[in-house]
């Protein structure tokens, strides 16, 4: 399965400021997820990022706020703009390599808005 | 997407098999039974999927209802290391890709 490198692994910003997160897969794939997880609850989705076109962001979630590039099939940015305390979650990029395998995840960026 | 019903949480004692139940009565015949699990400070980890069949795999084994309307993750002799939050997820094929997560069952393992 894919190996997924996230970076950073944790930040501590300050409100106002964006943070960018990265994620490098070792292998081509069509579509990168991004996941947010809040304190104590489950993953929601974010956005699905095609290579080449726009991500395709989920009820709750717009590109001002959560801006994503896609510049490859391998590489994927999430940014978390004008941050408030409550965009303080783990965030998490996935993907999936053919029928035959589940998704794999990054194991996330730890964001502590201050 | 269909829906899945777990429970909140389970125990479990150590080097015991484990059953962890999944209700999905809404499932229809293009979705996929995913399962996955995610260990203290890491991102989900893919378990095993199947469609109909009973599935084993390394980490465990993934038991079918005949009518597909519940499933059954089995974890052969539980460790210490496989207390987790596991998750439940229909995926259909014919649909879009992504994943939709509930709220999962939070496993305990008691030495």
């Amino acid at each position: 399965s894919a190996v997924i490198s996230q970076k950073p692994s944790r930040d501590i910003c300050q409100r106002g400021t964006s943070l960018t997160i990265q994620c490098q897969v070792d292998s081509q794939v069509t579509m990168m997820f991004w996941y947010r997880q809040q304190p104590g609850q489950s993953l929601t989705l974010i956005a699905t990022a095609n290579q080449g076109s726009e991500a395709t962001y989920e009820s709750g979630f717009v590109i001002d706020k959560f801006p994503i590039s896609r510049p490859n099939l391998t590489f994927s940015t999430l940014t978390v703009s004008n941050m408030s305390p409550e965009d303080s979650s783990i965030y998490l990029c996935s993907v999936r390599q053919g029928t035959a395998y589940g998704y794999t995840f990054g194991s996330g960026t730890r964001l502590t808005v201050v | 997407d269909a829906k899945t019903t777990q429970p909140n949480s389970m125990e479990s004692n150590e080097e015991e098999p484990v059953h962890l139940p999944c209700n999905h009565s809404t499932i229809s015949g293009t979705d996929y039974i995913h399962w996955y699990r995610q260990l203290p400070s890491q991102g989900p980890e893919y378990v095993i999927h199947g469609l109909t069949s009973n599935v084993n795999n390394r980490m465990a084994s993934l038991a079918i209802a005949e009518d597909r309307k519940s499933s059954t993750l089995i974890l052969h002799r539980a460790t210490l290391r496989d207390a987790a939050v596991y998750y439940c997820i229909l995926r259909d094929i014919l649909g879009n890709e992504k994943l939709t997560f509930g709220t999962g069952t939070r496993l305990t393992i008691i030495p």
